[in-house]
């Protein structure tokens, strides 16, 4: 079925670097954007950016440059969201999830992954 | 840092009508961009459930529908069940340069 799986949760260190999986099945993966969403605990929807699945090309929104970046594999259908430099306000859970949307204006989002949760403790 | 403004929660009886309002401005709602509502059950990942202001995805019941006005909208929840407590959130495009696409800051419904 079309869906999203995300990869488990993690523990790391402040400092480390952490990968977060989103692999896609059940639809043509290079036809949708993929797009980051951060949710801190007990706090709202952040969104972080989305990567071109068709070019590979990603865009950050502000506040989400230069530790966090996107990447993919095609091959595999699956994009990446790699943090470095973790600190101890990653903590978060990490969603996935598909845009749709005939101009970049109409982007809404209908396909998400269950979240990653990322904890960064020493 | 949400640019949609939500109140943090409404509340209702069963079988009551309950509207979250999410307030934009001239960047994003204000200037027509569509507006899109997620539902957030307790421990799961958001779920689309009305997108393009007023449309509902397939198997989103009747009972949830959405309107837009100038830089405003609202989500209406009418014949409310125990099992629409949860979190709502909407979102829209903005067009300044911080992000693409903002969320709302979020309403907790909960049934009385």
């Amino acid at each position: 079925q079309v869906q999203l799986v995300q990869s488990g949760s993690e523990l790391k260190k402040p400092g480390a670097s952490v990968k977060v999986s989103c692999k896609a099945s059940g639809y043509t993966f290079i036809s949708y954007g993929m797009n980051w969403v951060r949710q801190a605990p007990g706090q709202g929807l952040e969104w972080m950016g989305w990567i071109n699945t068709n070019t590979g090309n990603p865009t950050y929104a502000q506040g989400f440059t230069g530790r966090f970046v996107f990447s993919l594999d095609t091959s595999v259908s699956t994009a990446y969201l790699q943090i470095s430099s973790l600190k101890a306000e990653d903590t978060a859970v990490y969603y996935c999830a598909r845009d749709r949307g005939a101009t970049a204006e109409e982007v809404h989002f209908d396909l998400w992954g269950r979240g990653t949760l990322v904890t960064v403790s020493s | 840092q949400s640019v949609l403004t939500q109140p943090p929660s409404v509340s209702g009886a069963p079988g009551q009508r309950v509207t979250i309002s999410c307030t934009g401005s001239s960047s994003n709602i204000g200037a027509g961009y569509d507006v899109h509502w997620y539902q957030q059950l307790p421990g799961t990942a958001p779920k689309l459930l009305i997108y393009a202001n007023s449309n509902r995805p397939s198997g989103v019941p009747d009972r949830f529908s959405g309107s837009k006005s100038g830089t405003s909208a609202s989500l209406a929840i009418t014949g409310l069940q125990a099992e629409d407590e949860a979190d709502y959130y909407c979102q829209s495009y903005d067009s300044s340069l911080s992000a693409f696409y903002v969320f709302g800051t979020g309403t907790k419904v909960t049934v009385l």
